[in-house]
């Protein structure tokens, strides 16, 4: 059972550089999270999807667009790369979103803006 | 504002030291405060939901409890490897969680 998936990693991206993150997850969860981390600082939200479907914005969402792309997947894409999005991408994923066994995350990945 | 606050931001036990780390909030319709453990390098892994004051949960060294505007995670007798950072979070009816910026536990052997 893989649960939430993440890819790439890692990547390095030159100042104005476009990317997409992926994220997949085979639990059959509704719900799916994008949440930015930097260092000594909780997780941010950035966007989320409620269901299949859905999209709305959660706390930094500027300079960043997603894309619920079936029940499975969540990608998140930076249009335009800035130094100021460096930090670590975690994708998260839950049945409904109010459940009581909280979010399921991936191992993250590790972006820096050059 | 709905905000969550956690204390302190790094504490360093002994072996066998027992503590407890703070996490305290101001959220209008609280539906469910958990609590996360995250290693470096690695996504948070869920540990507990607490969803009304008086609430306790236990899993091995660990016990969390809520009362109306603080939870704690008790941590017994800790060993080396409960070294890690733990964050709390709060759901509300939007069913999104907001987290706090974690305490970062070193047990020294």
């Amino acid at each position: 059972n893989a649960g939430v998936t993440q890819t790439p990693k890692f990547q390095v991206l030159k100042t104005g550089q476009s990317m997409t993150l992926q994220c997949a997850q085979d639990m059959n969860h509704n719900s799916m999270y994008w949440y930015r981390q930097d260092p000594g600082m909780g997780l941010r939200l950035i966007y989320y999807s409620a269901s299949e479907g859905t999209t709305d914005k959660g706390e930094v969402p500027n300079g960043y667009n997603v894309s619920r792309l079936n029940k499975r997947e969540f990608s998140l894409r930076l249009e335009s790369a800035a130094p100021s999005q460096t930090s670590v991408y975690f994708c998260a994923s839950s049945l409904s979103g109010t459940e009581s066994y909280g979010y399921t995350f991936g191992s993250g990945t590790r972006l820096t803006v050059v | 504002e709905d905000q969550v606050t956690q204390s302190p931001e790094a504490l360093r036990l002994q072996e066998g030291e027992s503590s407890s780390l703070n996490c305290s909030y101001t959220v209008s319709g609280l539906r469910g405060l958990f609590w996360y453990r995250q290693d470096p390098g690695k996504g948070p892994e869920f540990l507990f939901t607490l969803y009304s004051a008086g609430e306790e949960k236990e899993k091995e060294r660990l016990k969390a409890t809520l009362t109306k505007k603080e939870s704690f995670l008790h941590i017994t007798a800790p060993k080396p490897e409960d070294s890690a950072t733990y964050l709390c979070a709060f759901n509300t009816n939007a069913g999104k969680s907001t987290f706090g910026d974690g305490t970062t536990l070193t047990v020294k052997p």
